[in-house]
């Protein structure tokens, strides 16, 4: 079947240190795959994409990696902030008759100890 | 630019009430799509449109009508409220092409069914 989830639910790292946060997908067919962070009481919001073709993508203190041959995605974010405290969904795209369609995971909440 | 707005952002129905959850975006993204976040289970696609006049069913379409009459609203129906459609909703947008990946959500509506 086709899934999209996580490995961990909940991940507390200290400040400054860097996090990882781990996705498994199933479905070889997605051409993109990407992070959204959702901070509490608001709309998920995009982080990274990338592209099905791509070992390694990296944007402001994020860096995504993703490994086909296992099927594994993470998201590394570099000096955890207070503020990077959310929950991350990872996604995979798939585009369809009907237009680009997103299948989400169950989320990781990520918890910044000072 | 006020980006994706929702209404109402709280709402209460008794079991077998009717209701419309309103989107409406100001960036002429032609794709829309209603969403809903269920604890554990992340975001699951409701209904999606990919432009005026053309919807099409998500992974969970049964007991949601929508329609798409301008490029702007995208309005989600609950025709007879069951305990079961108790969620927080999300609305989202993107271009349909080119950044298809970075859906812009709303903020999201709350809804608790008795």
């Amino acid at each position: 079947g086709e899934s999209v989830g996580l490995h961990l639910p909940t991940l507390s790292v200290q400040e400054g240190d860097n996090s990882i946060i781990n996705c498994a997908y199933s479905n070889s067919a997605s051409d993109y795959f990407i992070w959204y962070k959702q901070e509490s009481g608001k709309g998920p919001q995009f982080i990274i994409d990338i592209r099905s073709n791509m070992d390694k993508r990296q944007g402001q203190r994020v860096t995504v990696l993703l490994n086909k041959t296992v099927k594994h995605l993470s998201l590394q974010i570099a000096a955890t902030q207070p503020g990077d405290s959310a929950v991350y969904f990872c996604a995979e795209r798939r585009v369809t008759g009907g237009g680009n369609k997103l299948t989400f995971g169950t989320g990781t909440q990520l918890k910044v100890e000072l | 630019n006020a980006g994706v707005t929702q209404t109402p952002k709280f709402q209460v129905l008794k079991t077998g009430q009717s209701m419309t959850l309103q989107c409406a975006q100001d960036m002429n993204h032609e794709y829309m799509s209603w969403y809903r976040q269920d604890p554990g289970m992340g975001l699951r696609l409701i209904h999606y449109s990919v432009g005026a006049g053309i919807t099409d069913q998500g992974e969970v379409p049964n007991g949601y009508n929508v329609s798409r009459s301008t490029t702007e609203d995208f309005p989600l129906r609950l025709l007879s409220a069951a305990p079961s459609q108790t969620s927080v909703y999300f609305c989202a947008s993107s271009q349909r092409t080119g950044g298809a990946n970075v859906l812009t959500f709303g903020a999201g509506s709350r809804l608790t069914v008795l």
